[in-house]
């Protein structure tokens, strides 16, 4: 069964640093891996989403690497901003059919201007 | 990118009565929904998976009879919780694919409160 665990829960850095958010999985037979941002009361926006035969993709400031066989990902936030605070959620597919993604508890960030 | 809606976006309603929630995928037809949950603070927990024409498949723990998810076109999927009580009360969010490994876009979600 698929873990996800993501590293901090929470995180609160002013305005302009850049970002590093962990997100690790259990099962590394997965098809691909998503990002997430979710609003306070929202729902989810997909950030980006790779492939399990890339290593990164990049989106604005936004940067997501993979490394399937040690199960990680990580999200690069650069020159955060006040408007980047949310929740931050990663979420593998498995290699099945179903296209299940299964979601980690997120990191809660803060950007304070 | 694809949007998807949902209907209503909140809702609050008696214990015992039943509800339903539409999600609707607006420009792409999606051969697979899926409906989730979520408690405040919590991740997304996934309900059920349902492809057109077909009966959904239910997560472990999730009751199908209290939950029935209907998926009866390309665009359409309702989800209706029956007798609902107060612990259902949560945010209930679904999701919409052309296909199982094609990338998923969400609904805004829908708050559902049972007094």
């Amino acid at each position: 069964k698929q873990e996800v665990t993501q590293i901090p829960a929470a995180l609160s850095v002013p305005e302009g640093e850049n970002l590093v958010l962990n997100c690790s999985f259990t099962d590394s037979a997965i098809y691909n891996l998503q990002w997430f941002r979710q609003d306070p009361g929202k729902g989810l926006t997909s950030l980006l989403l790779i492939q399990s035969s890339q290593r990164e993709q990049t989106s604005g400031r936004l940067n997501a690497s993979l490394d399937k066989s040690s199960g990680r990902s990580t999200l690069y936030i650069a020159a955060s901003q006040p408007g980047d605070s949310a929740t931050y959620l990663c979420a593998p597919r498995g290699s099945s059919n179903t296209g299940k993604l299964i979601f980690g508890q997120g990191t809660t960030l803060q950007v304070k201007p | 990118g694809a949007v998807v809606s949902q209907h209503p976006s909140w809702v609050i309603c008696k214990s015992g009565t039943s509800v339903k929630i539409e999600c609707r995928s607006l420009d792409f037809q999606a051969t697979t929904m899926f409906w989730y949950r979520q408690f405040p603070k919590q991740s997304l927990m996934l309900m059920a998976t349902s492809n057109e024409g077909s009966k959904a498949t239910y997560e472990q723990g999730v009751e199908k009879d209290k939950f029935l998810i209907n998926h009866a076109s390309l665009t359409l999927s309702t989800l209706t919780v029956t007798s609902a009580h107060p612990e259902d009360s949560s945010f209930y969010i679904c999701s919409a694919t052309a296909g199982g490994h094609y990338e998923q876009y969400f609904g805004p979600g829908t708050r559902l409160t049972v007094t």
